[in-house]
């Protein structure tokens, strides 16, 4: 069965800390991989990767994936308090239905 | 910039009640989607529908069913709402091919009570 796993499932950290948030998948016929910030309620989009050891990056988040060893990593350098949220990881098969599946999300808080 | 809009923010249901959730994309996207999400579950999905008129099950279909008769438009309904439908459900919607990034309405806050 297909499946998601993010860890840690919480993380507390303090403004200014880096932190790194993991998303390992089994999923036979991999597409893409997808990171989603959510925040109070609608998950909004951060990155794509589909390329292994191709680094995105935005501002102060950035991804890579490694598709040899099934995983994804979201680093958030200099955290700020607005970056607490629920960070969701999708895998996208590769199969013509379109279907993410998502890992259950790491909840990010950091305070001041 | 894309829209997903839901038509409620909170609803409150009696048991047995039939409700409808809707949501409507503005992007003409061909793929629509409802999950639901409850804590430490994550997101899962319900159905979804790659065109007018079509739908399939998704990994948990059971006292739902679902409505596309537009396609800029996809009904969720619980036919008898339960409690344990009580829930968050969020709608997505995207491009059938290429790029799959989802785009997400702001959710539904559902009781059942």
């Amino acid at each position: 069965e297909d499946k998601v796993v993010q860890s840690p499932l919480s993380l507390v950290v303090h403004e200014g800390d880096t932190v790194t948030l993991n998303c390992s998948y089994e999923v036979t016929n991999f597409r893409s991989l997808l990171w989603y910030k959510q925040e109070k309620k609608a998950p909004t989009f951060l990155f794509m990767l589909t390329s292994s050891g191709i680094e995105k990056k935005s501002g102060r988040l950035s991804s890579i994936l490694d598709k040899k060893e099934l995983f994804s990593i979201l680093n958030i350098t200099a955290t700020q308090t607005g970056d607490s949220a629920v960070y969701l990881c999708a895998v996208e098969p590769l199969d013509n239905t379109d279907k993410l599946i998502f890992g259950t999300g790491t909840r990010l808080q950091v305070f001041p | 910039d894309v829209k997903v809009t839901q038509s409620s923010r909170y609803l409150v249901k009696r048991t047995g009640e039939k409700v409808f959730l809707e949501c409507v994309q503005d992007m003409d996207h061909e793929n629509m989607f409802w999950y639901r999400q409850d804590p430490g579950l994550g997101l899962r999905l319900i159905y979804f529908s790659y065109d007018v008129k079509m739908k399939e099950k998704g990994d948990i279909p059971e006292g739902y069913s679902v409505s596309r008769e537009k396609k800029e438009r996809f009904s969720l309904i619980l036919e008898s709402a339960s409690t344990n439908q009580t829930s968050m459900y969020l709608c997505a919607s995207s491009w059938i091919t290429g790029a799959t990034e989802a785009f997400f309405g702001q959710g539904t806050r559902l009781t059942v009570v």
